[in-house]
């Protein structure tokens, strides 16, 4: 059953504590992303990877950090330098580009990560 | 940053009725795509339009763009209790071929 896999489900923070959420795909798409969503709001571009080894910043990077040392795996980090990080976390892969390639992203289905 | 808007924010209809929402972007777009997202869920790819294209089709969905205005717009037919989702609209960056840009969404309740 081909798709993307987030875990954990729903994830607590405690104060000054790193946190990390998965996110697997076996779509044998190249790229691969990490959205914030907050309640009412659009989704916000945290990291993209093109490719395996490579990665770029979004439009909201501070207090986080991935890698992406497989195809299929693109780890994000919530360090505790991200001082509001209470919100849904969605990951996404595309085959490749969704500009000129006009490719679509695929989903999974999200981890609610709150602050104890 | 966010390029595209929804408008309306909300909508609620009664089951059967048709339901439309409407997308408005600052610049120029490779192509526009539609995505629908149940509560707590994550998102699901409905349609694309590409930038020479001015209408799309997809089932009870219809899609059209208008780059001269820099808007789109989506329809929904016939609606069911089951379309009961938000909706948001997606455009690409002219610079950057990997960044979507989402709208806030219009949150759609179909009424049985």
């Amino acid at each position: 059953d081909g798709g993307i896999t987030q875990s954990p489900k729903y994830l607590f923070r405690k104060e000054g504590q790193n946190v990390t959420l998965s996110c697997e795909q076996n779509l044998n798409h190249d790229a691969m992303y990490w959205y914030r969503q907050d309640p009412g709001q659009g989704l916000r571009l945290i990291y993209y990877s093109q490719i395996v080894n490579d990665f770029q910043k979004g439009d909201i990077a501070e207090g986080y950090s991935v890698s992406r040392e497989k195809k299929e795996s693109f780890p994000l980090t919530v360090t505790s330098a991200q001082k509001n990080p209470t919100a849904f976390y969605l990951c996404a892969s595309s085959i490749s580009g969704t500009g000129t390639y006009n490719e679509k992203l695929f989903f999974g289905s999200g981890t609610q990560l709150s602050v104890l | 940053s966010q390029q595209g808007e929804e408008d309306p924010q909300a909508l609620s209809i009664q089951e059967g009725e048709n339901a439309t929402m409407n997308c408005s972007y600052k610049t120029s777009i490779n192509n526009l795509q539609w995505y629908r997202q149940n509560s707590g869920r994550g998102l699901v790819h409905l349609i694309l339009i590409r930038s020479n294209e001015r209408e799309k089709h997809s089932g009870r969905l219809r899609v059209t763009l208008d780059t001269s205005k820099k808007s789109s717009s989506l329809l929904i037919t016939a609606s069911r209790a089951a379309d009961t989702a938000s909706y948001f609209c997606a455009t690409d960056d002219e610079l950057d071929d990997y960044k979507l840009s989402f709208g806030a969404g219009t949150t759609v309740t179909v009424r049985a």
